[in-house]
């Protein structure tokens, strides 16, 4: 059964410095990996989408890398800012029930300025 | 774009009662899902439709029915609302192939 895990459940930083949120999965047979970013009280919005065949995606600020093979994917903040601070969450999309998402519990990032 | 609309936004019941919540998307996907997000879980899958006409149970379903009711509409009813219900309510839509999924702003129901 796929499971995906993020750590640091919680993460504070200072305003300016660069950060990886870490998910990790079980299984490595995905689609695709999704990393998406919540705030409080909000929906989810899609950050990057990473393919199976592809190692990383980039947009603005932010860099997400995938390593099928032992399980990994990274997201990369460049230069933080307090308009960063919200949880983000990574979702998996398994080969198996290949119309489901498995999502991680998330990261709760607060940006101090 | 809309994308992903849900109503209502908030919503209280009281324990027994029923209601339905609503979901539409104007981005002509094939498949939609609607998850339940609880402190501590993270989300999990209720029920999805991997295309108008089918639906299929998630890792939750108990409690609850869905209706595909088109391509743009997929919706959620709670016959016999209990406590444990309570929750934000999630829902989302992807195109087929390789496309990333968008998700509504959610529904934050209580049950009393």
């Amino acid at each position: 059964k796929q499971e995906v895990t993020q750590i640091p459940a919680a993460l504070s930083v200072p305003e300016g410095e660069n950060l990886v949120l870490n998910c990790s999965f079980t299984d490595s047979a995905i689609y695709n990996l999704q990393w998406f970013r919540q705030d409080p009280g909000k929906g989810l919005t899609s950050l990057l989408l990473i393919q199976s065949s592809q190692r990383e995606q980039t947009s603005g600020r932010l860099n997400a890398s995938l390593d099928k093979s032992s399980g990994r994917s990274t997201l990369y903040i460049a230069a933080s800012q307090p308009g960063d601070s919200a949880t983000y969450l990574c979702a998996v999309r398994p080969y198996s029930g290949t119309y489901k998402y498995i999502f991680g519990t998330g990261t709760r990032l607060k940006v101090l300025a | 774009n809309a994308g992903v609309t849900q109503t209502p936004k908030f919503q209280v019941l009281k324990t027994g009662q029923s209601m339905t919540l609503q979901c539409a998307q104007d981005m002509n996907h094939n498949s939609m899902y609607w998850y339940r997000q609880d402190p501590g879980m993270g989300l999990r899958l209720i029920y999805y439709s991997a295309s108008e006409g089918t639906t299929d149970k998630g890792e939750v379903p108990n409690g609850y029915n869905v209706s595909r009711l088109n391509k743009r509409e997929f919706s959620l009813r709670l016959e016999s609302a209990a406590p444990s219900q309570t929750s934000v309510y999630f829902c989302a839509s992807r195109d087929q192939g390789e496309g990333g999924a968008f998700f509504g702003q959610g529904t934050r129901l209580t049950v009393v």
